[in-house]
């Protein structure tokens, strides 16, 4: 049962332009998201995040829409670098309980062209 | 600087062979986690510890075994009933759990099996 779904394997787009990504929850507990970015064979870094609170947060170049009755977050990098390239990995975690974890996505891979 | 540290980089298992993979961070970090990650494939957790000797089971923990014994130091066993041992396993820490802090990834180790 995958709780935390990104649909779209991989997504290539054009220097300069927006590239967005996707994830879907189904877990309604689930209060505070994440994105995380990884390079092939190192460990992933942290982006951005959001709490349930909120609808949205920004940070430079890179923005996170919430969208809590569809379940559904998106992070959108404006404009895109090919230095962006990498996994993009998307988690929830549940505030307030005992045993905290994350929850991961299946990740997506993004390739910006020059 | 402070961090994760992760090793080896590399490690091979020949059958019937236990292995341990090292994790060490001076963040000052109450938890840690390990995490599996398959081509394709979401960040999976092992087992994670919210304090010094203490330590939970995550949703695969099944052929692995782990301890903290120091606050700083938290590593993994791959032993031989882990079927399916060839995997990019990762490292992470955090402040205290519960508190939406994010986590911070070590670059990982590659296991793979002779």
């Amino acid at each position: 049962d995958q709780q935390v779904k990104q649909n779209s394997p991989s997504l290539s787009v054009q220097e300069g332009r927006i590239s967005i990504l996707n994830c879907d929850y189904t877990n309604s507990m689930f209060d505070y998201f994440l994105w995380y970015k990884k390079y092939p064979a190192e460990g992933p870094t942290f982006l951005i995040s959001i709490s349930s609170i909120k609808d949205k947060n920004e940070d430079g170049r890179f923005t996170v829409f919430l969208n809590k009755s569809a379940k559904h977050l998106s992070l959108h990098i404006v404009p895109s670098q090919p230095g962006d390239s990498a996994v993009y990995f998307c988690a929830a975690s549940q505030s307030g309980g005992s045993n905290y974890k994350l929850t991961f996505g299946k990740g997506t891979l993004l390739t910006v062209n020059p | 600087d402070g961090g994760i540290t992760q090793s080896p980089k590399y490690l091979f298992r020949k059958e019937g062979q236990n292995v341990t993979l090292s994790c060490e961070q001076n963040l000052n970090h109450d938890a840690m986690y390990w995490y599996r990650q398959d081509p394709g494939q979401g960040l999976r957790l092992i087992y994670y510890s919210q304090i010094v000797n203490d330590f939970q089971k995550g949703d695969i923990a099944e052929g692995y075994s782990v301890s903290r014994e120091k606050k700083e130091s938290f590593p993994l066993t791959v032993t031989s009933a882990q079927k399916n041992p060839t995997a990019f396993y990762l490292c992470a820490s955090s402040i205290p759990p519960g508190l939406n802090e994010k986590l911070f990834f070590g670059s990982g180790t590659q296991l793979s099996v002779l």
